[in-house]
Protein backbone atom coordinates (compact mmCIF):
# COMPACT_ATOMS: atom_id res chain seq x y z
CA UNK A 1 0.00 0.00 0.00
CA UNK A 2 0.92 3.53 -0.70
CA UNK A 3 2.07 5.21 2.57
CA UNK A 4 2.90 8.82 1.30
CA UNK A 5 0.22 11.16 -0.91
CA UNK A 6 1.70 13.72 -2.80
CA UNK A 7 -0.36 16.73 -3.90
CA UNK A 8 -0.94 18.12 -6.45
CA UNK A 9 -1.06 14.80 -9.17
CA UNK A 10 -0.56 17.49 -11.16
CA UNK A 11 1.07 21.13 -11.72
CA UNK A 12 1.96 22.95 -14.69
CA UNK A 13 4.06 26.39 -14.13
CA UNK A 14 6.30 28.78 -16.15
CA UNK A 15 10.09 28.87 -16.51
CA UNK A 16 11.64 31.08 -13.56
CA UNK A 17 8.53 30.11 -11.04
CA UNK A 18 9.01 28.25 -7.99
CA UNK A 19 6.74 25.03 -7.38
CA UNK A 20 5.74 23.74 -4.12
CA UNK A 21 4.67 19.85 -3.76
CA UNK A 22 3.22 18.26 -0.51
CA UNK A 23 3.45 14.59 0.80
CA UNK A 24 1.95 13.16 3.37
CA UNK A 25 2.32 10.16 5.70
CA UNK A 26 0.39 7.74 8.01
CA UNK A 27 3.25 6.21 10.21
CA UNK A 28 6.04 7.21 12.01
CA UNK A 29 9.48 7.54 10.32
CA UNK A 30 12.89 7.82 10.21
CA UNK A 31 13.45 10.00 7.71
CA UNK A 32 12.21 11.12 4.26
CA UNK A 33 12.96 11.47 1.42
CA UNK A 34 12.34 12.96 -2.25
CA UNK A 35 13.27 11.39 -5.67
CA UNK A 36 12.64 13.13 -9.35
CA UNK A 37 11.60 9.98 -12.42
CA UNK A 38 12.13 11.37 -15.64
CA UNK A 39 9.75 10.16 -18.35
CA UNK A 40 9.14 6.27 -16.23
CA UNK A 41 13.21 5.48 -15.84
CA UNK A 42 15.59 5.52 -12.80
CA UNK A 43 14.76 7.35 -10.00
CA UNK A 44 16.95 10.25 -8.83
CA UNK A 45 17.41 10.83 -5.05
CA UNK A 46 16.93 14.85 -4.45
CA UNK A 47 17.27 15.32 -0.25
CA UNK A 48 16.73 13.27 2.47
CA UNK A 49 15.30 14.85 5.83
CA UNK A 50 15.46 13.15 9.34
CA UNK A 51 12.38 12.83 11.45
CA UNK A 52 14.34 15.28 14.13
CA UNK A 53 15.22 17.86 11.27
CA UNK A 54 12.38 20.30 10.45
CA UNK A 55 14.37 22.34 7.15
CA UNK A 56 16.64 21.50 4.82
CA UNK A 57 17.77 23.14 1.54
CA UNK A 58 19.92 21.58 -1.47
CA UNK A 59 21.21 24.17 -4.11
CA UNK A 60 17.71 25.24 -5.47
CA UNK A 61 15.52 22.86 -3.12
CA UNK A 62 14.13 23.23 0.24
CA UNK A 63 12.55 20.34 2.20
CA UNK A 64 10.37 20.86 5.24
CA UNK A 65 9.35 18.63 7.99
CA UNK A 66 6.41 18.19 10.43
CA UNK A 67 5.71 14.98 11.83
CA UNK A 68 3.06 17.08 14.30
CA UNK A 69 0.88 16.65 10.67
CA UNK A 70 3.21 14.19 9.18
CA UNK A 71 3.32 16.28 5.92
CA UNK A 72 6.18 17.66 4.23
CA UNK A 73 6.74 19.76 1.74
CA UNK A 74 9.37 20.11 -1.53
CA UNK A 75 9.90 23.87 -3.08
CA UNK A 76 12.03 24.23 -6.11
CA UNK A 77 13.20 27.63 -6.73
CA UNK A 78 13.62 29.52 -10.30
CA UNK A 79 12.59 26.07 -12.02
CA UNK A 80 13.90 25.52 -15.18
CA UNK A 81 12.45 23.43 -18.25
CA UNK A 82 14.72 20.70 -17.02
CA UNK A 83 13.08 19.84 -13.79
CA UNK A 84 9.98 18.97 -15.55
CA UNK A 85 9.60 14.83 -14.21
CA UNK A 86 7.37 13.13 -11.86
CA UNK A 87 8.91 14.21 -8.46
CA UNK A 88 7.98 11.13 -5.26
CA UNK A 89 8.83 11.67 -1.90
CA UNK A 90 9.44 8.11 0.00
CA UNK A 91 9.38 7.20 3.69
CA UNK A 92 12.02 5.06 5.74
CA UNK A 93 9.41 3.67 8.96
CA UNK A 94 10.82 4.16 12.31
CA UNK A 95 11.66 0.94 13.97
CA UNK A 96 15.01 -1.10 13.82
CA UNK A 97 14.30 -3.94 11.29
CA UNK A 98 12.18 -1.43 8.63
CA UNK A 99 14.47 -1.29 5.64
CA UNK A 100 11.97 -0.49 3.09
CA UNK A 101 10.78 2.96 1.33
CA UNK A 102 7.49 3.76 0.85
CA UNK A 103 6.21 5.94 -1.89
CA UNK A 104 3.47 8.20 -2.71
CA UNK A 105 2.01 8.86 -5.95
CA UNK A 106 3.57 10.77 -7.20
CA UNK A 107 3.53 15.00 -8.78
CA UNK A 108 4.12 15.12 -12.35
CA UNK A 109 5.43 19.00 -12.85
CA UNK A 110 5.83 20.43 -16.20
CA UNK A 111 8.19 23.59 -16.36
CA UNK A 112 6.99 26.00 -19.74
CA UNK A 113 9.91 27.54 -21.68
CA UNK B 1 32.08 5.81 -10.80
CA UNK B 2 29.59 3.37 -11.81
CA UNK B 3 26.41 3.15 -10.46
CA UNK B 4 23.39 1.08 -10.33
CA UNK B 5 23.41 -1.23 -13.37
CA UNK B 6 19.84 -3.37 -14.42
CA UNK B 7 19.90 -5.69 -17.43
CA UNK B 8 18.20 -5.99 -19.52
CA UNK B 9 16.43 -2.89 -20.17
CA UNK B 10 13.57 -4.18 -21.94
CA UNK B 11 11.53 -7.77 -21.81
CA UNK B 12 8.43 -9.23 -23.19
CA UNK B 13 7.54 -12.37 -21.82
CA UNK B 14 4.40 -14.68 -22.32
CA UNK B 15 1.75 -15.35 -19.68
CA UNK B 16 3.33 -18.34 -17.40
CA UNK B 17 6.84 -18.12 -18.31
CA UNK B 18 10.04 -17.32 -15.93
CA UNK B 19 11.71 -14.38 -15.64
CA UNK B 20 15.11 -13.25 -13.88
CA UNK B 21 16.34 -9.86 -13.74
CA UNK B 22 19.87 -8.91 -13.03
CA UNK B 23 21.23 -5.55 -10.98
CA UNK B 24 24.79 -4.65 -10.07
CA UNK B 25 24.59 -2.07 -7.53
CA UNK B 26 26.93 0.98 -6.74
CA UNK B 27 30.06 0.78 -5.76
CA UNK B 28 30.87 0.63 -1.82
CA UNK B 29 27.40 -0.61 -1.34
CA UNK B 30 26.28 -3.80 0.31
CA UNK B 31 23.05 -4.12 0.26
CA UNK B 32 20.03 -4.03 -2.85
CA UNK B 33 16.40 -3.45 -2.51
CA UNK B 34 13.70 -4.28 -5.60
CA UNK B 35 10.74 -2.41 -6.57
CA UNK B 36 7.62 -2.81 -9.10
CA UNK B 37 6.23 0.05 -10.25
CA UNK B 38 3.32 0.03 -12.41
CA UNK B 39 2.25 2.55 -15.06
CA UNK B 40 0.95 5.95 -12.98
CA UNK B 41 1.69 4.59 -9.61
CA UNK B 42 5.05 5.02 -6.78
CA UNK B 43 7.23 2.62 -6.70
CA UNK B 44 6.11 -0.78 -4.23
CA UNK B 45 8.72 -2.71 -2.58
CA UNK B 46 9.51 -6.26 -2.80
CA UNK B 47 11.83 -7.22 -0.99
CA UNK B 48 15.69 -6.15 0.42
CA UNK B 49 18.91 -8.39 0.33
CA UNK B 50 21.62 -7.68 2.95
CA UNK B 51 24.83 -10.00 3.83
CA UNK B 52 23.00 -12.86 0.83
CA UNK B 53 19.96 -13.21 2.60
CA UNK B 54 16.39 -11.42 2.78
CA UNK B 55 16.07 -9.13 5.31
CA UNK B 56 12.30 -7.35 4.47
CA UNK B 57 9.99 -8.24 2.53
CA UNK B 58 7.10 -6.71 1.27
CA UNK B 59 3.46 -7.42 0.08
CA UNK B 60 4.25 -9.93 -2.75
CA UNK B 61 3.53 -13.28 -3.38
CA UNK B 62 5.77 -16.37 -3.33
CA UNK B 63 6.36 -16.18 -6.85
CA UNK B 64 8.62 -13.62 -6.68
CA UNK B 65 11.94 -14.33 -5.21
CA UNK B 66 15.43 -13.02 -5.16
CA UNK B 67 19.25 -14.03 -4.74
CA UNK B 68 22.31 -11.96 -3.55
CA UNK B 69 25.59 -12.85 -4.29
CA UNK B 70 29.18 -12.76 -2.49
CA UNK B 71 29.60 -9.49 -4.81
CA UNK B 72 26.28 -8.29 -3.46
CA UNK B 73 25.19 -8.32 -7.36
CA UNK B 74 21.29 -9.62 -6.97
CA UNK B 75 18.82 -11.47 -8.96
CA UNK B 76 14.91 -10.59 -8.92
CA UNK B 77 12.89 -13.97 -10.04
CA UNK B 78 9.29 -13.91 -10.73
CA UNK B 79 7.41 -17.23 -11.60
CA UNK B 80 4.26 -18.16 -13.62
CA UNK B 81 4.14 -14.63 -14.93
CA UNK B 82 0.78 -12.71 -15.20
CA UNK B 83 -0.71 -10.43 -17.09
CA UNK B 84 -0.36 -8.21 -13.99
CA UNK B 85 3.44 -8.63 -13.72
CA UNK B 86 3.53 -5.99 -16.21
CA UNK B 87 5.90 -3.15 -14.47
CA UNK B 88 9.55 -1.11 -14.41
CA UNK B 89 11.57 -3.02 -11.96
CA UNK B 90 13.67 -0.90 -10.14
CA UNK B 91 16.86 -1.96 -8.48
CA UNK B 92 17.71 -0.03 -5.36
CA UNK B 93 21.71 0.02 -3.58
CA UNK B 94 22.47 1.64 -0.57
CA UNK B 95 24.26 0.69 2.64
CA UNK B 96 23.25 -2.07 5.11
CA UNK B 97 23.92 -0.27 7.91
CA UNK B 98 21.55 2.48 7.44
CA UNK B 99 22.82 4.98 10.09
CA UNK B 100 26.05 5.36 8.31
CA UNK B 101 23.44 6.61 5.46
CA UNK B 102 23.62 10.45 4.95
CA UNK B 103 21.69 9.95 1.73
CA UNK B 104 19.20 8.36 -0.21
CA UNK B 105 19.06 4.87 -2.20
CA UNK B 106 20.84 4.93 -5.33
CA UNK B 107 18.49 3.59 -8.09
CA UNK B 108 19.11 1.78 -11.22
CA UNK B 109 17.26 2.63 -14.47
CA UNK B 110 15.05 -0.40 -14.35
CA UNK B 111 13.99 -3.17 -16.67
CA UNK B 112 10.80 -2.69 -18.37
CA UNK B 113 8.79 -6.20 -17.97
CA UNK B 114 5.89 -6.63 -20.63
CA UNK B 115 3.90 -9.74 -20.38
CA UNK B 116 1.70 -11.09 -22.84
Amino acid sequence: SQQGEEDPQALSIQEGENATMNCSYKTSINNLQWYRQNSGRGLVHLILIRSNEREKHSGRLRVTLDTSKKSSSLLITASRAADTASYFCATEGAGGSNYKLTFGKGTLLTVNP
Amino acid sequence: DAGVTQSPTHLIKTRGQQVTLRCSPKSGHDTVSWYQQALGQGPQFIFQYYEEEERQRGNFPDRFSGHQFPNYSSELNVNALLLGDSALYLCASSLGMRWKETGGYTFGSGTRLTVV
